[in-house]
């Protein structure tokens, strides 16, 4: 699976967008960009993911680039609960184990 | 959606005894599960694939004497931390491929386990 990078801390204010950057640079075609969310203390929690087209759904939308090599996880309005860390995997859809990197610990103030 | 339920959430236990942490999918039945292990401000780093009657396999560095991994039945995955010393304190995490789910996992709310 392609690796990501992603930075280390953002900060969002409550009621505000919260934009996530990930970089995949080596992404291949047949791999699918992932977005999880770890609140503390607790199992991590599927939030969306895509191929190449933009998705939107209840949670959150993700943006990927034309060349998909990067994307963007868009949290609208964010409030205190979207606090957790937020990883981004890129890998093919088959049933393997997922590989969490680092992630980005999203810290939500009011 | 489908629930793994694993138990307990947290437990303490003194060095050297043995503790079995159990994952459970509620209402689908799960031939694959996946253990995690996370520390303090550290991300989830995978330990090991179970298969439903098959050794379990285990990654690179991982002590397979310690970490006994059992998934006798569809819908129990166990994870057994044999003789726990002080540095095995940490968050353990199951997930299991859900074929239904979104994403095709489903993850159960881990356990904290502190050995004292």
């Amino acid at each position: 699976d392609a690796k990501t990078t992603q930075p280390p801390s953002m900060d969002c204010a409550e009621g505000r967008a919260a934009n996530l950057p990930c970089n995949h640079s080596t992404i291949s075609g047949n791999e699918y960009v992932y977005w999880y969310r770890q609140i503390h203390s607790q199992g991590p929690q599927y939030i969306i993911h895509g191929l190449k087209n933009n998705e939107t759904n209840e949670m959150a939308s993700l943006i990927i680039t034309e060349d998909r090599k990067s994307s963007t996880l868009i949290l609208p309005h964010a409030t205190l609960r979207d606090t957790a860390v937020y990883y981004c995997i890129v890998r093919v859809e088959a049933g393997t184990a997922l590989i969490f990197g680092k992630g980005t610990t999203l810290s939500v103030s009011s | 959606g489908a629930v793994v339920s694993q138990h307990p959430s947290w437990v303490i236990c003194k060095s050297g005894t043995s503790v079995k942490i159990e994952c459970r999918s509620l209402d689908f039945q799960a031939t694959t599960m996946f253990w995690y292990r996370q520390f303090p401000k550290q991300s989830l780093m995978l330990m090991a694939t179970s298969n439903e009657g098959s050794k379990a396999t285990y990654e690179q560095g991982v002590e397979k004497d310690k970490f006994l991994i059992n998934h006798a039945s569809l819908t129990l995955s166990t994870l057994t931390v044999t003789s726990a010393h002080p540095e095995d304190s940490s968050f353990y995490i199951c997930s299991a491929r859900d074929p239904l789910s979104k994403d095709g996992y489903t993850f159960g709310s881990g356990t904290r386990l502190t050995v004292v």
